[in-house]
């Protein structure tokens, strides 16, 4: 089964409107991590937000918002005021276990969301 | 400032031949390397993780000897690429683990003719 679902190949949206990319996630572990990343065409992966299993609030970074519904296992970014420089692919990730346990652990990535932001 | 670098960011050669590709942890030591590859238009897939002082950790169907890992220091992984075919282009980047985030190197993007 898929660890990470990103089910949504293209986005359009109008500048300054929001947008909401989809990402469902399937793990046993009780801890875990929840990342969105950005990838332009430049192929660089560009860190946006970070959401723990035990966060009780939704992670926000600036235009970024991440809706965080445990009990669904869905992990839906907002990007709200939308802008020409959001197009780009956008990343679900998932890291099973704690980061405080010490040990690295590998991300496992959605097939990503191609988002196209229209003048 | 970048917490990763990769050095090169693009390289094209012949088939054949072997290509080394280097990671640099710039901030702190990493005892773990994370080396992925992406096809175009496709998602980053986990290809092995770098130990260091250690073998690395290859993912299934990954070829080892294909794909050989050097991780001599806290602060540096290579992944050469060894008799390269045309089937290995792709784009290879590698990340290390921080405190609560994966920082990933800006990738090298390797064309094989």
């Amino acid at each position: 089964a898929q660890k990470i679902t990103q089910t949504q190949p293209g986005m359009f949206v109008q500048e300054k409107e929001a947008v909401t990319l989809d990402c469902t996630y399937d793990t046993s572990d009780q801890s875990y991590g929840l990342f969105w990343y950005k990838q332009p065409s430049s192929g660089e992966m560009i860190f946006l937000i970070y959401q723990g299993s035990y966060d009780e609030q939704n992670a926000t970074e600036g235009r970024y918002s991440l809706n965080f519904q445990k009990a669904r296992k869905s992990a839906n970014l907002v990007i709200s005021a939308s802008q020409l420089g959001d197009s780009a692919m956008y990343f679900c990730a998932m890291r099973e276990g704690s980061f405080s346990s010490g040990s690295a652990r590998q991300l496992t990535f959605g097939s990503g969301t191609q988002l196209t932001v229209l003048p | 400032g970048a917490v990763v670098s990769q050095h090169p960011s693009r390289v094209i050669c012949k088939s054949g031949t072997s290509v080394k590709i280097e990671c640099r942890s710039l901030d702190f030591q990493a005892t773990t390397m994370f080396w992925y590859r992406q096809f175009p238009k496709q998602s980053l897939m986990l290809m092995a993780t770098s130990n260091e002082g250690s073998k690395a950790t290859y993912e299934q169907g990954v070829e080892k000897d294909k794909f050989l890992i050097n991780h001599a220091s806290l602060t540096l992984s290579t992944l050469t690429v060894t008799s390269a075919h045309p089937e290995d282009s792709s784009f290879y980047i590698c990340s290390v683990q921080g405190a609560h985030e994966q920082y990933f190197g800006p990738g090298t993007r390797l064309t094989v003719t």
